[in-house]
């Protein structure tokens, strides 16, 4: 049971280029959402999906798509990578039967040069 | 407008000393409140929570005071052990919500305990 998982660790792009965060998560929760944690700043919500099928925006969600690509499943897309969007990423899946219990997972460090 | 502040950046503290890691927040409707523990390179975990509706939880070594009127909570750690050395991040819930994915978070206090 891994629970929350995140490929890749690190990333570093040139402005302009484009990639895709993976997360998976094997705890069968429907919810799962993607933050963004600047330095000496706390996590802030980019979108999350509550369910298989929805997605919906978070705090900052400019420069970012998602797909919830199945129920394991939810991807982060950045388009066009500006300077800005240098942080590190982190999925979560909280449980629905706790308020609590929010999984995370290990995070994806990314620079845009 | 930050909702949720923790104005100390970083605490250090002796071994086997009280921690105290302070968070104010300006939201009257937000009603629960996290602590999180986030070691480098790694996720933030749950540490414990509070309801607005008490005034205190404990779990073990970890006590959360809350003060609704103040705006203030607070999370007393001891005795402080080098193992507790992290960045802690308070998160708030608005009134109603039952999922911690929505939570409002501060900007985390490194905490750094000294043998």
């Amino acid at each position: 049971n891994a629970g929350v998982t995140q490929t890749p660790k690190f990333q570093v792009l040139k402005t302009g280029q484009s990639m895709t965060l993976q997360c998976a998560q094997d705890m069968n929760h429907n919810s799962m959402y993607w933050y963004r944690q600047d330095p000496g700043m706390g996590l802030r919500l980019i979108y999350y999906s509550a369910s298989e099928g929805t997605t919906d925006k978070g705090e900052v969600p400019n420069g970012y798509n998602v797909s919830r690509l199945n129920k394991r499943e939810f991807s982060l897309r950045l388009e066009s990578a500006a300077p800005s969007q240098t942080s590190v990423y982190f999925c979560a899946s909280p449980d629905r039967s706790s308020t609590d219990t929010q999984y995370f997972g290990p995070g994806t460090r990314l620079t845009v040069l | 407008d930050q909702q949720v502040k923790q104005n100390s950046p970083s605490l250090s503290v002796q071994e086997g000393r009280i921690s105290i890691l302070n968070c104010d927040y300006t939201n009257s409707m937000f009603d629960y409140f996290l602590w999180y523990k986030k070691y480098p390179a790694e996720g933030p975990t749950f540490l414990i929570s509070i309801s607005s509706i008490k005034d205190k939880n404990e779990d073990g070594r970890f006590t959360v005071f809350l003060n609704k009127s103040a705006k203030h909570l607070s999370l007393h750690i001891v005795p402080s052990q080098p193992g507790d050395s992290a960045v802690y991040f308070c998160a708030a819930l608005p009134e109603g919500s039952t999922n911690a994915g929505k939570s409002t978070f501060g900007d985390g206090t490194t905490l750094t305990v000294k043998p």
